[in-house]
């Protein structure tokens, strides 16, 4: 069974500071996506990553797939208020999700 | 212009009653998805159906099932409610043929059961 672990669960941090969040699992996936849910509204697709090694950047969001296409990870540069939100990685053809990173920036 | 759409936003019922909660989809997908996610935020996927195929995860009980009315709609029948079954419920859609299954999501459903 694929399971992907996110990392840190909470994260609370000041504007302007820069932060990653983990998204790691024993499997090996075909590719990764990773989501923003804000609450009382569904999940937005943020980026899909495919090749192992893979980076994609979103404006100051910076998305990498790992070499063995087993973990993702997530930076944040000058973190905004704006970026507050439960984080979300998914994957598989069973179309499994970690159980988010919920992010707070203080302004 | 509502991707994915879903009503009730809010439903509120009794135990023992029987509820359906209706997503449409105007993306042009061909596969819909149903999803419950718990008080702890974690997202589980209920069902995947498309035209052809329904594939249903073996954890979810027989009361609840989908009805697909045409390729741009899939409503989530309840029946026999349960104190358990209060979450948010999700629509959401993907073209098949994408091989990365990326989903669009609908604003959610909160059922609340008493």
């Amino acid at each position: 069974t694929q399971l992907l672990e996110q990392s840190p669960q909470f994260l609370s941090i000041q504007e302007g500071e820069n932060l990653t969040v983990y998204c790691n699992s024993s499997s090996v996936f075909s590719s990764l996506q990773w989501y923003r849910q804000e609450p009382g509204e569904g999940p937005v697709l943020l980026v899909t990553v495919v090749t192992g090694g893979e980076v994609k950047k979103l404006k100051r969001l910076t998305f990498q797939f790992g070499d063995a296409r087993k973990d993702s990870s997530l930076h944040i540069t000058a973190a905004q208020p704006g970026d507050t939100g439960l984080y979300l990685c998914a994957g598989g053809s069973d179309i499994i999700f970690g159980k988010g990173t919920r992010l707070h920036i203080l302004p | 212009d509502t991707a994915v759409s879903q009503t009730p936003k809010y439903l509120v019922t009794q135990m023992g009653n029987d509820k359906s909660i209706k997503c449409e989809q105007n993306l042009g997908h061909d596969t819909m998805y149903w999803y419950k996610q718990d008080s702890k935020k974690f997202l589980k996927i209920m069902f995947s159906y498309n035209n052809k195929e329904l594939i249903i995860n073996e954890t979810v009980p027989n009361r609840f099932s989908p009805k697909s009315p045409d390729k741009a709609h899939l409503n989530l029948h309840i029946n026999s409610l349960e104190l358990g079954d209060s979450a948010v419920y999700f629509c959401a859609s993907s073209h098949r043929q994408s091989f990365h299954n990326e989903q669009f999501f609908g604003p959610g459903t909160r059922l609340t059961v008493l």
